[in-house]
């Protein structure tokens, strides 16, 4: 969806570095989530956030921590990025005021940790 | 807890056959269903949803799934598969009750049209 861009597409790190990705969005949506997809295992929920000042763990919260910025802004950091983090990162969108929570998602950005 | 399997990691059809792409799923409460497919190096596009009503939902590029709550199942198809169907597929489902907001995904069905 061309309305929830993330940077960067691609990063290739080494392990021990600090790496941030951002998501912005443009649908007015209040509601954020952060994802990692590896192969076979679908997609788990790392973070999530219901408005600026409400962040909540996901399934998988370890070894990452998140900022939201503003309303249209929601960044994933991971402090010391470690192998088994390459992964593929999506951030979606939805929004509280449309019953039904109908996500919308980024187009990922690929993440290679050496 | 809610969850959802997509029993086929696999699918191959040949061009113009019908193809169908199963999913069942186990939440607590009614289920909200929905259906994404990714392409290569993009990120998941919705494609149809299941709230409530018409256990037939129609969706996005010539796609349907049938809702059947006593199978627990969602499954996707489609009367007559394109090459450009390729792709890779995922239910999700969420419980419809109040407070409920996080999608549980499955694993992923990897859709492959063969010319």
């Amino acid at each position: 969806d061309a309305d929830v861009t993330q940077t960067p597409r691609n990063r290739i790190t080494k392990t021990g570095k600090r790496i941030m990705l951002e998501c912005s969005q443009t649908k007015g949506h209040d509601r954020m989530y952060w994802y990692r997809q590896d192969p076979g295992l679908g997609l788990q929920l790392i973070y999530y956030s219901f408005d600026v000042k409400d962040i909540n763990k996901g399934e998988i919260s370890d070894g990452y921590s998140v900022s939201r910025q503003a309303q249209a802004k929601f960044s994933l950091s991971l402090e010391s990025a470690i192998p088994n983090q390459t992964a593929l990162y999506f951030c979606a969108t939805s929004d509280s005021s449309g019953s039904y929570n109908e996500q919308f998602f980024g187009p990922g950005t690929r993440l290679t940790v050496l | 807890a809610q969850s959802v399997a997509q029993p086929e990691d696999q699918v191959n059809v040949a061009e113009g056959n019908p193809l169908t792409v199963k999913c069942t799923y186990s939440v607590s409460g009614n289920p909200y269903l929905f259906w994404y497919v990714q392409y290569p190096n993009r990120g998941l596009q919705f494609l149809l949803k299941y709230i409530t009503g018409d256990n037939l939902v129609k969706g996005s590029y010539g796609f349907e799934a049938e809702f059947n709550k006593s199978q627990t199942s969602f499954h996707l198809k489609k009367p007559s598969a394109l090459v450009s169907d390729s792709a890779l597929y995922f239910c999700a489902v969420r419980d419809s009750g109040a407070g409920s907001y996080q999608l549980t995904f499955g694993k992923g069905t990897k859709l492959s049209v063969i010319p």
